[in-house]
């Protein structure tokens, strides 16, 4: 069964641009998460998708968007980048049908803002 | 906002040791914790679910306790080997949205 992928791997943006990242969860799996992780935070929660509605959201400004399509699939957007926004981003999948399920994290985004 | 804090954050270690950390947290109002095991650049690979109950988990030479009442979660790792060395997370699911408050891990460095 293939895991969760990220794509890109790597990217490279200037200050003011905009940035999409997408993630594919692994089958089967309703519920996706997102997190960044810089050297100084660690893993911060950014926000939950199940079944195409937001279910929660992390302490990140409105410039931090995201969405899930009927396939499970999820995209993440970051609009007037700021070089602050320098971070691994990580997208996690999970079945969604009971309170223990494990959550399977992919390989990341590394996004540098310049 | 819930502080989950993990010590200790560094570990250096001999190949044979046996070691453990520490996941604590202020409240027992959450739904489970997981470890997660963080290798450079790889993905976080989940290592156990802990539910309220209390029990013990064990993968191999991994275990985890978790301890409600007094707050906090241990992670041993019997007879430590080099691919031991990575970052261990604890992170504490909240609520009915599959959202983790992760701790800042800890670095574990296992010497040949």
């Amino acid at each position: 069964k293939a895991g969760v992928t990220q794509t890109p791997r790597y990217l490279i943006k200037t200050r003011g641009q905009q940035v999409t990242l997408s993630c594919s969860p692994i089958s089967g799996h309703r519920s996706v998460s997102w997190y960044q992780q810089t050297p100084g935070q660690g893993l911060q929660f950014l926000f939950e998708y199940f079944s195409e509605t937001q279910r929660n959201k992390g302490n990140f400004p409105g410039r931090f968007s995201g969405r899930q399509f009927s396939n499970s699939r999820s995209e993440m957007n970051v609009s007037t980048l700021e070089l602050g926004d320098s971070a691994l981003y990580l997208c996690a999948s999970n079945l969604g049908t009971t309170l223990y399920n494990e959550q399977f994290f992919g390989p990341g985004t590394r996004l540098t803002v310049l | 906002i819930l502080n989950v804090e993990q010590s200790p954050q560094s570990l250096h270690v001999q190949e044979g040791d046996s070691t453990n950390f520490t996941c604590s947290f202020p409240s027992s109002n959450f739904y489970a914790l997981h470890w997660y095991r963080w290798e450079t650049a790889k993905s976080p690979e989940a290592l156990f679910v802990m539910t309220l109950n209390g029990d013990e988990k064990k993968k191999g030479r991994i275990s985890a306790t978790l301890n409600t009442k007094e707050g906090y979660s241990y992670l041993y790792i019997k007879g430590s080997q080099p691919e031991d060395s990575a970052t261990y997370l604890c992170a504490l699911r909240m609520d009915s949205s599959y959202k983790l408050i992760f701790g800042s891990g800890t670095r574990l460095l296992v010497r040949p």
